[in-house]
């Protein structure tokens, strides 16, 4: 079974301060998810990849398949950017089921 | 594109009882999961969906037990609620494309059982 291991727990930032946020995992994959979910809120799928880069807005996520790396990054964080992310993974090879890192928890200071 | 819809947002109910949540996956997709998140947990995946089918099960009992219908929509029943069964219950709806599948998650069932 995949394990999935999220960097760093908790992290407190200034606005405006680039963040980055770390996932490794153990058993490779087709494809990697992040997602973001606030205070008693549902989760949004922020990006699915496989391969190299992806960009949304602010958001930018790299995906590293041989090292089993990946990496959320935030350009000049917002007080609305708080909230929990959370890497997720297949199981295993050809498994439907997704595996949930501990999640990170951001906090943006004003 | 409503995206992924659940019903109903909040439930209580006593223990012992029965409940069914209900899901409409995003137009296109024919693919369900259903994922238990306790309160400070991260989600743990129930089972899934596909072609009215359950096609995998994570490690939960028997008292959970769900069902697809042809427009893909779909249902978690849970019978004889444990106070331990009170959690955020979510949706995803997915179809295959290239390598992976891409998930999109609803906003959640918040189930209370008192």
């Amino acid at each position: 079974k995949n394990e999935v291991e999220q960097s760093p727990q908790n992290l407190t930032a200034q606005e405006g301060e680039f963040i980055t946020i770390n996932c490794s995992y153990s058993v490779g994959i087709s494809a990697l998810h992040w997602l973001q979910q606030h205070p008693g809120g549902g989760i949004v799928s922020l990006f699915m990849l496989s391969s190299g880069k992806k960009k949304h807005g602010r958001l930018i996520a790299t995906i590293n398949i041989q090292e089993k790396h990946s990496s959320l990054h935030i350009t000049a964080s917002h007080p609305r950017d708080s909230a929990v992310y959370i890497c997720a993974v297949p199981s295993g090879a050809g498994s439907y089921q997704l595996t949930f890192g501990k999640g990170t928890k951001l906090s943006v200071i004003p | 594109d409503a995206g992924v819809t659940q019903s109903p947002t909040h439930l209580i109910k006593t223990r012992g009882q029965q409940v069914t949540l209900r899901c409409s996956p995003k137009s296109g997709h024919d693919t369900v999961s259903w994922y238990q998140q306790a309160l400070g947990q991260g989600p743990q995946f129930i089972f899934q969906y596909y072609e009215e089918e359950e096609r995998q099960r994570g490690n939960f009992p028997d008292r959970f037990s769900g069902h697809q219908f042809p427009n893909y929509s779909s249902e978690l029943n849970v019978n004889a609620l444990l106070l331990g069964d009170s959690a955020l219950y979510l949706c995803a709806s997915s179809h295959v494309i290239d390598r992976g599948y891409e998930q999109y998650f609803g906003p959640g069932t918040r189930l209370t059982v008192t």
